[in-house]
């Protein structure tokens, strides 16, 4: 059973740019995490997609933003890419029924995707 | 979010328990206590949880204080596979899913 799957492991991007980051969320699952991790710091929360739509966010610009496809994978694009925005960008996915069923929703994480912006 | 606080940095010697201390002293009734671990180069992984009562599982356990205000995860027997950064987080179960992390403490294992 394949676990968190996200690509690519690395990308060097300059100031200005967009990327795209991709998550494949671990079988069964069906809500997509993302976070940011600057080095010597704890990831933060982006945002969190559930049924194809953006369902919680955290305290970042417009410019970043994502997508949940139907088969529950996920995109993270940012655009405008500025110096500061160079980190490991982590998925996380997890199963909203088990939060439905008055259940802890453990999040199982990927490998994440490290950004340099130069 | 509630905010949680841990030390920095623990060291443990191989094969002795380890004990990690997370202070919460805001936590609200319905807060759960998750435990993760970030391992080098790896994602952060899912160790235990808990509300009121003490926890036990095949990773770690965790003893709450009686008035919920902090909470101590129990690595029984360490090993050089423990050494990872620690992160206590407050989180309720009302649909609320997003993990809040703070800086967490590093454990270094020596052999």
């Amino acid at each position: 059973d394949a676990g968190v799957t996200q690509s690519p492991t690395h990308l060097i991007k300059t100031r200005g740019q967009q990327v795209t980051l991709r998550c494949s969320p671990k079988s069964g699952h069906d809500t997509v995490s993302w976070y940011q991790q600057a080095l010597g710091q704890g990831p933060q929360f982006i945002f969190q997609y559930y049924e194809e739509e953006e369902r919680q966010r955290g305290n970042f610009p417009d410019r970043f933003s994502g997508h949940q496809f139907p088969n529950y994978s996920s995109e993270l694009n940012v655009n405008a890419l500025l110096l500061g925005d160079s980190a490991l960008y982590l998925c996380a996915s997890s199963s909203r029924i088990r939060i439905i069923q008055g259940r802890i929703a453990e999040q199982y994480f990927g490998p994440g995707t490290r950004l340099t912006v130069t | 979010d509630a905010k949680t606080t841990q030390p920095n940095s623990m060291e443990s010697n191989e094969e002795e328990p380890v004990h990690l201390p997370c202070n919460h002293s805001t936590i609200s009734g319905t807060d759960y206590i998750h435990w993760y671990r970030q391992l080098p180069s790896q994602g952060p992984e899912y160790v235990i949880h808990g509300l009121t009562s003490n926890v036990n599982n095949r990773m770690a356990s965790l003893a709450i204080a009686e008035d919920r205000k902090s909470s101590t995860l129990i690595l029984h027997r360490a090993t050089l596979r423990d050494a990872a950064v620690y992160y206590c987080i407050l989180r309720d179960n009302f649909g609320n899913e997003k993990l809040t992390f703070g800086t967490g403490t590093r454990l270094t294992i020596i052999p």
